[in-house]
C-alpha cells in the first residue's frame, strides 16, 4: 500500500543553518504531497504542498519539490530560526477521490538553538 | 482555511469509564471529518471517517464498538472511547478536509491527550 518514509529525528541545528528533511514515498497513481508542521501545543498546520510532478511548494522560506523519478519530496530551508522548532510531517493523499485521505510519515522533530 | 477546535484538550480517566471527545469546525460546514490517533514518536494513524447524517467509516483494525463516532451536525463530530483501558491512552486528533478535498488538504484540531489510569 501507499506509504511515506521520512528521516528520523530529532534534528538539532544552530540558528541560520541549512535544513534538509528527507521524505520519500510509495504510491500508486499520482498523489498530492504535503508537509505539515506541528508547533508545541498546537495542531498540525499545512506548511506547503505540491499536486503534480516537478511542482515546487514553498512557504515561510521552506521549499519542497515533487520528484516523481526519485519518489521524493525533501523539505529544505536555507536559514532556520528558533521559531522553526517543531515537528514536521511529510504526507501524501492516499486516494484520488473526494475523501482526500492522508498518509503520514512518522514526523521529524526539529530543534533550533540560538 | 477552516478553524477546528477540540474539547477537552486533556482528559484523565479511570479504566472502564467512557470518554467523549468533541471536534468542532468553527467557520466551515463539514460533511466529513477525520479522526486520527497518534502514539508517542509515531505517525498519525487514521481511525475513521465521520460522515454527517450517516455511519462512520472505520479503518481496518479499529473497533467500531469501542470508538463510537457521531456526526450529528455539519460542525460537530464526537468520538467516544467506551470502557477505556490504559492501552487506549493516546493523542486523538480530528481534521476537516479543505474545499478541494481531492488534493488531500486537511485542517487539524489541536488534539486531545487521553490518559487512562
Amino acid at each position: 500500500g501507499d506509504s511515506v518514509t521520512q528521516m528520523e529525528g530529532p534534528v538539532t541545528l544552530s540558528e541560520e543553518a541549512f535544513l534538509t528533511i528527507n521524505c520519500t514515498y510509495t504510491a500508486t497513481g499520482y498523489p498530492s504531497l504535503f508537509w505539515y508542521v506541528q508547533y508545541p501545543g498546537e495542531g498540525l498546520q499545512l506548511l506547503l504542498k505540491a499536486t503534480k510532478a516537478d511542482d515546487k511548494g514553498s512557504n515561510k522560506g521552506f521549499e519542497a519539490t515533487y520528484r516523481k523519478e526519485t519518489t521524493s519530496f525533501h523539505l529544505e530551508k536555507g536559514s532556520v530560526q528558533v521559531s522553526d522548532s517543531a515537528v514536521y510531517f511529510c504526507a501524501l493523499s492516499g486516494y484520488g477521490g473526494s475523501q482526500g485521505n492522508l498518509i503520514f510519515g512518522k514526523g521529524t522533530k526539529l530543534s533550533v538553538k540560538p | 482555511g477552516a478553524v477546528v477546535s477540540q474539547h477537552p484538550s486533556r482528559v484523565i480517566c479511570k479504566s472502564g469509564t467512557s470518554v467523549k471527545i468533541e471536534c468542532r469546525s468553527l467557520d466551515f460546514q463539514a460533511t466529513t471529518m477525520f479522526w486520527y490517533r497518534q502514539f508517542p514518536k509515531q505517525s498519525l494513524m487514521l481511525m475513521a471517517t465521520s460522515n454527517e447524517g450517516s455511519k462512520a467509516t472505520y479503518e481496518q483494525g479499529v473497533e467500531k464498538d469501542k470508538f463510537l463516532i457521531n456526526h450529528a451536525s455539519l460542525t460537530l463530530s464526537t468520538l467516544t472511547v467506551t470502557s477505556a483501558h490504559p492501552e487506549d491512552s493516546s493523542f486523538y486528533i480530528c481534521s476537516v478536509p479543505g474545499l478541494a478535498p481531492w488534493f488531500g488538504e486537511q485542517f487539524f484540531g489541536p488534539g486531545t491527550r487521553l490518559t487512562v489510569l
